[in-house]
């Protein structure tokens, strides 16, 4: 079965600006995470939505936000960009009702100038 | 709160070598515990995981087994390939009304042939 589909891939922004990012799940899955990847920060957890609901939420501020959509499908907001955004964006499914394994996409980079 | 530990790297092995990367985990409840490997360009895939105290998880060679005593989930792999190259990470993950992973910063592993 298909896999965590993410869109873009890649995308240039510059500070100030907005981005939103998509994310379909595994067929079936109705949990979607979403992280934050950086050289120096490691893996952070962003937020969990399950059935459209968040469920957990990550450190981040306001600026981050998220949505999860009937069919599973998941976006990821960032408003007002700071260069410290720059990041690879992963989001990853899971059935949300088991162990908590996750199948992860290839991830959205943003690069913030 | 909980959080993982893991050894730092790089790890630079000669192909066969024997390859062993600590993991320490902090939880308050009884997590499950993943070992994801990050291939060059690509998102994070599940490489192993256990989700009770003495399993071991095992995949691809490589096995790890969940010690509650020494809250430790080492992984090892009796042979490495060139192919093993690749960023391991070392992460737990807790049902608290939904599901968040917590990964560790991640190690990196060189293989030499």
């Amino acid at each position: 079965k298909a896999g965590v589909t993410q869109t873009p891939r890649y995308l240039i922004k510059t500070r100030g600006q907005q981005v939103t990012l998509s994310c379909s799940p595994i067929s079936g899955h109705r949990s979607v995470s979403w992280y934050q990847q950086t050289p120096g920060q490691g893996l952070q957890f962003l937020f969990e939505y399950f059935s459209e609901t968040q469920r957990n939420k990550g450190n981040f501020p306001g600026r981050f936000s998220g949505r999860q959509f009937s069919n599973s499908r998941s976006e990821m907001n960032v408003s007002t960009l700071e260069l410290g955004d720059s990041a690879l964006y992963l989001c990853a499914s899971s059935s949300g009702l088991s162990t908590g394994e996750l199948f992860f996409g290839e991830g959205s980079r943003l690069t913030v100038l | 709160g909980n959080s993982v530990t893991q050894m730092e790297g790089p790890v630079t092995l000669s192909e066969e070598a024997f390859l062993t990367i600590n993991c320490t985990y902090t939880a308050t409840g009884y997590p499950s515990l993943f070992w994801y490997v990050q291939y060059p360009g690509e998102g994070l895939q599940l490489l192993l995981k256990a989700t009770k105290a003495d399993d071991k998880g095992s995949n691809k060679g490589f096995e790890a087994t969940y010690r509650k005593e020494t809250t430790s989930f080492h992984l090892e792999k009796g042979s490495v390939q060139v192919s093993d190259s690749a960023v391991y990470f070392c992460a737990l993950s807790e049902n608290t009304g939904g599901f968040k992973t917590i990964f560790g910063a991640g190690t990196r592993l060189f293989v030499k042939a």
